[in-house]
C-alpha cells in the first residue's frame, strides 16, 4: 500500500493527451514540492519533472506537471509509443518519522 | 555528466547481509543527499534510505532497523547494508543522487541521476 495514490493503468491513442493523477495528503503532497519519473521497461527510473512543474533539460515540453492542494497530476500531450511506461510520483513526507513516498506507479499504454 | 556506478551481492540467502555499493563519478559529492531506492519484481518503488557527505542519515521507517548506509567520501562512494534478508527484500536495487534546495522558503526533493540498478535474489 503507497502512501501516494496513483492509478494503476492509463491508456490513450497515439497523439492524444493522457493525465496521470497522484494523492496524497498534507504531510506529503499538501506541504511538499512534487516530482514525476518516467521508467521504461527494463530500466532505471528516469527524472521527468521536479518543483511540482519544472522540466531537466531534454525532457520535452509534451510533458507537464501541476499540483493542487495534497494532488498533483503529470500531463503526457501529443502520445508517442515511445512514451509507454510506468511513471511514479514522488516527493518527501514531513511527518513524524520524515521519509521520502512514492505513489505504487501507472502504466501507460499508448494504443 | 554525473555517473552513478553501483554493485554488490546479486544472490544472498535468508538471514544473510545485503551489501550494495555506488561510486560516483563526474560530479560533486558534497552538497547532495545519496539514496538507495528498491523495486521488487512486478512492484513499485520503495525509497530506503539516503546520506550526506556529512554522514548524516534518514531512513525508511518500515525498514530503519535492518539498514545502515555510509559514506565514504574519499572515494566519492556510498553503501547500504541490509541485514537479516528474506525473500519480500528480493528487488532490484537503486541507487541515485537526491537534490535538495531550498524554494520560497520551501525544501525542494528530487532524484536527478540514477544507477542502472542492481538485482537481488533472496533464496535459499
Amino acid at each position: 500500500q503507497s502512501v501516494l495514490t496513483q492509478p494503476p493503468s492509463v491508456s490513450a491513442a497515439p497523439g492524444q493527451k493522457v493525465t496521470i493523477s497522484c494523492s496524497g495528503s498534507s504531510s506529503n503532497i499538501g506541504n511538499n514540492y512534487v516530482s514525476w519519473y518516467q521508467q521504461l521497461p527494463g530500466t532505471a527510473p528516469k527524472l521527468l519533472i521536479y518543483e511540482n512543474n519544472k522540466r531537466p533539460s531534454g525532457i520535452p515540453d509534451r510533458f507537464s506537471g501541476s499540483k493542487s492542494g495534497t494532488s498533483a497530476t503529470l500531463g503526457i500531450t501529443g502520445l508517442q509509443t515511445g512514451d509507454e511506461a510506468d511513471y511514479y510520483c514522488g516527493t518527501w513526507d514531513s511527518s513524524l518519522s520524515a521519509y521520502w513516498v512514492f505513489g505504487g506507479g501507472t502504466k501507460l499504454t499508448v494504443l | 555528466q554525473v555517473q552513478l556506478q553501483q554493485w554488490g551481492a546479486g544472490l544472498l540467502k535468508p538471514s544473510e547481509t545485503l551489501s550494495l555499493t555506488c561510486a560516483v563519478y563526474g560530479g560533486s559529492f558534497s552538497g547532495y543527499y545519496w539514496s538507495w531506492i528498491r523495486q521488487p519484481p512486478g512492484k513499485g518503488l520503495e525509497w530506503i534510505g539516503e546520506i550526506n557527505h556529512s554522514g548524516s542519515t534518514n531512513y525508511n521507517p518500515s525498514l530503519k532497523s535492518r539498514v545502515t548506509i555510509s559514506v565514504d567520501t574519499s572515494k566519492n562512494q556510498f553503501s547500504l547494508k541490509l541485514s537479516s534478508v528474506t525473500a519480500a527484500d528480493t528487488a532490484v536495487y537503486y541507487c541515485a543522487r537526491e537534490v535538495i534546495t531550498m524554494v520560497r522558503g520551501r525544501r525542494v526533493y528530487y532524484m536527478d541521476v540514477w544507477g542502472k540498478g542492481t538485482t537481488v535474489t533472496v533464496s535459499s
